[in-house]
């Protein structure tokens, strides 16, 4: 099984400004890495595939980098609407989930 | 305009089982990967089960041998046939559509399951 682990758990960051979140993964997962925004009471919304591909309309303030077992999200210039909880995905092999990062508004 | 409505959630004692629904309707639940992802009150996500368009399926271990995930291709729907349920099996449970190239792309809402006494 492939563990991911996100940091940090959570994240006070102010309107306006840049957040980086993380993701490792156990083992080399290429670039076979999404990430998910996820708000109270909704379903996960895809925001990036294959490390770095934004997905079907989404800003482009939200860019991911990284292969191999490191990967970042970087939200430029947060808007109110993107204070949420955001997961990492591994789909090299078969399916995980990072526990989430908290990014909350300071 | 793609919908994934999921149904069939409830309160169950431990040891019973329940049968989920997920009607898809904008695209073919048999030419795509559908998955299912669970969320545990407070918790993150937690992948469940796959069904390829070809029909192999795949378990997460926690559910393997107790869950069965399949489809009608009659009615566009997919299913998750939950056996000899226990507390931890507690969660919201979503479908979603493994969409080759872009994983997880289209969600539902989400159907909640409890299992307790």
């Amino acid at each position: 099984e492939i563990v991911m682990t996100q940091s940090p758990a959570t994240l006070s960051v102010s309107p306006g400004e840049r957040a980086t979140l993380s993701c490792r993964a156990s083992q080399s997962v290429s670039s076979n890495l999404a990430w998910y925004q996820q708000k109270p009471g909704q379903a996960p919304r895809l925001l990036i595939y294959a490390a770095s591909t934004r997905a079907t309309g989404i800003p482009a303030r939200f860019s991911g980098s990284g292969s191999g077992t490191e990967f970042t999200l970087t939200i430029s210039s947060l808007q109110s609407e993107d204070f949420a909880v955001y997961y990492c995905q591994q789909y090299n092999y078969w399916y995980s989930f990072g526990q989430g990062t908290t990014l909350e508004i300071k | 305009e793609v919908q994934l409505v999921e149904s069939g959630g409830g309160l169950i004692q431990p040891g019973g089982s329940l049968r989920l629904s997920c009607a898809v309707s904008g695209f073919t639940v048999s030419s795509n990967y559908m998955t299912w992802v669970r969320q545990g009150p407070g918790k993150g996500l937690e992948w469940v089960s796959v069904i390829y368009s070809d029909g192999r399926t795949h378990y997460a271990d926690s559910v393997k041998g107790r869950f069965t995930i399949s489809r009608d291709n009659s009615k566009n729907t997919l299913f998750l046939q939950m056996n000899s349920l226990r507390a931890d099996d507690t969660a919201v449970y979503y479908c979603a559509r493994w969409g080759g190239a872009t994983p997880f792309d289209y969600w539902g809402r989400g159907t909640p399951v409890t299992v307790s006494t």
